[in-house]
């Protein structure tokens, strides 16, 4: 399993763009990058997943470099309601379990 | 909402006994995973099943056991509990593998005591 490094915690101002950065350096072929969100008490929810290059949808982008060693969360001009822990996960799509690790608690501050 | 169900939301038992948790996926999600998070230890996988058949277990106790239905809904049972079973424990579902998106449940909040 593709190990991931995250920081423990952000602190960001509403209206910021925020950056989470995951690395995964052993990373296999297969795999892909998956962010989720989760709030208190709330199960996680799916935000993004990507393979390589960008990838961009209607609450996030997701930055992957050419080595797919690493990979960056971005988050528009973030809100209150963005407070959450955010996730990253490498896996493919065979039968490797969704491990999720310690993820990044995002505060956002008024 | 997320599609998944599961019952019952909150459970208080006293230490030794056993409960069934039990989840509903999303309508034609073959896939089953569950996980427990508590307070200090995060979200922790349990165990994944894909159409009736287990395919992958985590750090699932001994004392804990899940299985899935023909109907694809899965119960998961936890027996002898301690104190330090207490956590939310939740299910999620996905169309195909782990890699395919999971739409996680509401959890069900079990407390030991």
């Amino acid at each position: 399993l593709a190990k991931t490094t995250q920081p423990i915690s952000m602190d960001s101002y509403e209206g910021q763009e925020v950056n989470i950065t995951c690395s995964h350096n052993n990373i296999a072929t297969n795999d892909y990058i998956t962010w989720y969100q989760q709030f208190p008490s709330q199960g996680p929810r799916f935000i993004i997943q990507g393979y390589k290059t960008k990838v961009t949808n209607e609450v996030a982008s997701l930055f992957i470099p050419a080595d797919r060693k690493s990979s960056t969360l971005s988050l528009p001009r973030v809100s209150l309601s963005d407070t959450a822990v955010y996730y990253c996960l490498v896996g493919d799509y065979g039968n490797t379990p969704l491990v999720f690790g310690k993820g990044t608690r995002l505060s956002v501050i008024a | 909402d997320s599609g998944v169900t599961q019952t019952p939301k909150h459970l208080i038992t006293a230490t030794g006994q056993r409960v069934t948790l039990r989840c509903s996926p999303r309508s034609g999600d073959l896939s089953v995973y569950w996980y427990q998070q508590s307070l200090d230890q995060g979200l922790q996988f349990l165990i994944h099943y894909y159409n009736g058949e287990e395919r992958a277990k985590g750090n699932i106790l001994e004392r804990f056991s899940a299985q899935q239905f023909p109907d694809l809904h899965s119960e998961l049972n936890l027996s002898s509990l301690e104190l330090g079973d207490s956590a939310l424990y939740f299910c999620a579902s996905s169309v195909g593998g782990p890699g395919t998106e999971a739409f996680f449940g509401q959890g069900t909040r079990l407390t030991v005591v």
